[in-house]
């Protein structure tokens, strides 16, 4: 266990509306990352981030955005949230090669 | 263009036989590869890996083969039960600004029938 928490771990939203999601780890890891997974395409980065305040683009952040004020704490905000936004989102941290993943939050958009 | 493919969207296996689990890769810079088991519901985790310098390594039941000329890594569960039915995905491990960035396949969903 690698101490991440995510919260909310369900969301169903309208479309047009922003959404934050949270994510949340006890170990003071440094890199912390967005993934999203969808049937079909496996796990996608969004957004990951190196340091407070240091953040940089994955390979699908359009629509959405991050920010890590907190060296604990990593929030993933889709300002205007889509249909195609749908999908299980997925945080985790690193440690030397390794990847730790967050339990999920499964979000859709009605 | 994908850097890291599961060809095999499914595989089916009986318990007890052997479960072998296909991963190509395009980039002869990656330098590290795992696999990721994922349960529905649950985030995914690790379950083994292996370095560019090696071609083999072993976990108990999990052996992952590496064959860098054909740029193909396998994972092999031997013998393969019902509790290892779930979704596995191959990652390929690059080191830059990102720390540990990986890239992951499409992922695998292998069923074992007891």
């Amino acid at each position: 266990d690698a101490g991440i928490t995510q919260s909310p771990r369900h969301k169903v939203t309208e479309t047009g509306t922003p959404v934050t999601l949270r994510c949340h780890q006890t170990e003071n890891h440094r890199y912390m990352y967005w993934y999203r997974q969808d049937p079909g395409h496996g796990l996608r980065l969004i957004h990951y981030s190196y340091g407070v305040k240091d953040t940089d683009k994955g390979e699908v952040s359009d629509g959405y955005s991050v920010s890590r004020s907190k060296t604990e704490d990593f929030l993933l905000t889709l300002e205007s949230a889509t249909s195609s936004q749908t999908s299980v989102y997925f945080c985790a941290i690193s440690t030397t090669s390794l990847l730790f993943f967050g339990p999920g939050t499964r979000l859709t958009v009605l | 263009d994908q850097q890291v493919k599961q060809n095999s969207p499914s595989l089916s296996v009986q318990e007890g036989r052997i479960s072998i689990l296909n991963c190509d890769y395009t980039n002869s810079m990656f330098d590290y590869f795992l696999w990721y088991k994922k349960y529905p519901a649950e985030g995914p985790t690790f379950l083994i890996s292996i370095s560019s310098i090696k071609d083999k390594n072993e976990d108990g039941r999990f052996t992952v083969f590496l064959n860098k000329s054909a740029k193909h890594l396998s994972l092999h569960i031997v013998p393969s039960q019902p509790g290892d039915s779930a979704v596995y995905f191959c990652a390929a491990s690059v080191v830059n600004q990102a720390g540990t960035a990986l890239i992951f396949g499409k992922g695998t969903t292998l069923s074992v029938s007891s």
